[in-house]
């Protein structure tokens, strides 16, 4: 099925321990995005990919750094995790200027202990 | 910078209408966004309002957009059980690539 794989579903880690988030999508889409989902607060942007070859930052960067390693995946390095860090994370797509088009993933649900 | 506001919880009978409210900041938004997450989901996209518009009714969703007060508010028409989920309503923001900006969410309980 079309749409946005995010692996893995489950982590839990150490803090200090490092870890990527992967995200694929196959829609062909240009922009891709990475959110952290905390409770009462909604999403919030950690960074974001308008077109392959480009990121930028969102607006909670900090501790966090992605790759678009090309059109289809934007992964998401955690380098030295801190409890803080503890969130349900998602990856979404969209083409430019489609701006209804968000597609999210599942979500990827980390503990850090 | 924008802010998106809702209440975070709602709770309805099953078959009773549900109205979810959303107050947002950015006037010159052109589209806002109704986004539903169901337990262990992602969000999906429920229904949009382009900022021309008033009201957009989809099946048993009406969506009223007054961009006087900069209120959006979503109305589920006999709710079911199925309804019982996360609520999102979300604006086009100005910054980080005009990125959307989503509210806290609102958590529609349907009772039997």
């Amino acid at each position: 099925n079309a749409g946005v794989t995010q692996t893995p579903k489950f982590q839990v880690l150490k803090t200090g321990q490092s870890m990527t988030l992967q995200c694929a999508q196959d829609m062909n889409h240009n922009s891709m995005y990475w959110y952290r989902q905390d409770p009462g607060m909604g999403l919030r942007l950690i960074y974001y990919s308008a077109s392959e070859g480009t990121t930028d930052k969102g607006e909670v960067p900090n501790g966090y750094n992605v790759s678009r390693l090309n059109k289809r995946e934007f992964s998401l390095r955690l380098e030295s995790a801190a409890p803080s860090q503890t969130s349900v994370y998602f990856c979404a797509s969209k083409n430019r200027g489609r701006d209804y088009g968000y597609t999210f993933g599942s979500g990827t649900r980390l503990t850090v202990v | 910078g924008e802010d998106v506001e809702q209440s975070l919880f709602l709770s309805v009978r099953e078959g009773d209408s549900s109205v979810i409210n959303c107050t947002y900041t950015d006037s010159s938004s052109t589209y806002l966004y109704w986004y539903k997450q169901e337990p262990g989901a992602g969000l999906q996209l429920l229904t949009y309002i382009f900022s021309n518009m008033d009201m957009k009714q989809d099946q048993r969703l009406t969506v009223l957009l007054n961009k006087k007060d900069k209120h959006l508010s979503l109305r589920i028409a006999d709710t079911q059980t199925g309804d019982s989920a996360i609520y999102f309503c979300a604006e086009r923001g100005n910054n980080y690539g005009q990125n959307f900006v989503f509210g806290p969410g609102t958590r529609l309980s349907v009772l039997p």
